[in-house]
Order: C-alpha cells, then structure tokens, then sequence
C-alpha cells in the first residue's frame, strides 16, 4: 500500500480482554516502531523491530503487552488481559532503514477500554 | 534518559504573526524531527535534521538546529489558520532508535 495501514482504527474493549492490534508497514520499509499516545500528550515510544527482530523492547508498560513481527513486515501489539490505564491510540511507524531516518506513521488504533 | 522538552505548550496567534516554538533535549542526539499532528488524525513529517546549523524550510515553517545548545526551533512567518494543529519535536541517535518526543505544542491560528 503506499502509506503504513493499521487496523483496527476503533477498538473497545472491556476490562481484562485481551487485544490484538496489527500494524502494515511501508512495502520494503525495515525498520518499525510502536507508540502509546495518551489523550493530549506526545508519543511514547513502545517498541522497536528491525526486519523480524525485535531490537528494543525498553518501553512496553508491563508483561501484559508484546508485540511481534515474524516475517519481519506485518507486525502485531497485542495487550492481554487490557486495564483502563491501556486506553490511548497505539501509533504504529516504519522507515526504509536504520540510516534513512524518515519515519511514516499509521492513523493509528484508539483503544478504549471499559 | 534522554528528555524532550517543548515550549510553549499552548500557542494562540493572529494571522499574520510571526512566533517561534522551541525544542530543548537533554543528552546528544543526531537527528532531531518535527511533526505535525492534526486532530484526530496520525503524524505528518515536516523536517528531519541531522547536522548543526542544520536549516529547513517548507512555506511558512522554518526549522533550525543548533546542536551545542541541544535546541531546535520552529518559526511560524506570517501565521494562517490552515497551520493551526499540534507540533511535536522528536529526537534520536544512530545508536538508538528510539524516536523520543515532546509533549507537544497546540498552536491555534485566528482570524
């Protein structure tokens, strides 16, 4: 597609679901990244793949969030066991590289969570 | 850490002002990105800086760096209120890439 694709847009989820959040990235882009950005604030920076590997993981929240990319192109947030604290529109990115630094950001997923 | 600090927060302008918004961050970073965010919608790139001194221009948004003073700016000429929408700055390092934001600065154009 020619811009990152996330689906879905909305989610609702009630207390204790668990939820799957799938990002497609820029076709050949390497590099992806996910953020948490709560209501009137900046991203936060979650996670970081480089192709399937998962190279930094430092700013998922708790055990309850993991994410994955194994082909190393479609990747999936998933947040188990969802808290209202979790309720934020997860913004997923991707780059063509490490050096090639221009990121293309998704619409993003509005979690809400009940 | 690495911290990102924006200011002001809150912008209101007349259209036709000039104003600058700042980006301040705490430890060495090679490259340094403003984005902007309409409401309800994902991140716009505007600029990416890599170098000090480093200037971009794009209409009437001009970003500069100086890396020394670890601070970007963002100079709106002659505001219009298409330009109204939340800035954000954002910085990381070719060791890291981990992509660090500001809170934001929400600028509001009136006529």
């Amino acid at each position: 597609g020619a811009g990152v694709s996330q689906s879905p847009r909305y989610k609702v989820a009630k207390r204790g679901q668990d939820v799957a959040l799938r990002c497609d990235p820029i076709s050949g882009h390497v590099s992806l990244f996910w953020y948490q950005q709560a209501l009137g604030q900046g991203p936060e920076f979650l996670t970081y793949f480089q192709n399937e590997a998962q190279l930094d993981k430092s700013g998922l929240p708790s055990d309850r969030f993991f994410a994955e990319r194994p082909e190393g192109s479609v990747s999936t947030l998933k947040i188990q066991r969802t808290q209202q604290e979790d309720s934020a529109v997860y913004l997923c990115a991707s780059s063509f590289g490490l050096y090639n630094t221009e990121a293309f950001f998704g619409q993003g997923t509005r979690l809400t969570v009940v | 850490e690495l911290k990102v600090e924006q200011n002001p927060l809150f912008l209101s302008m007349q259209e036709g002002k000039n104003y600058t918004i700042y980006c301040n961050y705490s430890t060495t970073s090679d490259r340094l990105y403003w984005y902007r965010q309409d409401p309800g919608k994902s991140l716009e790139s505007l600029f990416v800086l890599l170098s000090n001194g480093a200037v971009k221009q794009e209409g009437r948004l001009m970003a500069s760096l100086d890396t020394k003073a670890r601070l970007s700016t963002l100079h709106i000429t002659a505001a219009v209120h298409d330009l109204s929408a939340t800035y954000f700055c954002a910085v990381d390092s070719y060791n890291n890439n981990d992509m660090r934001f500001g809170a934001g600065t929400r600028l509001t154009v009136k006529p």
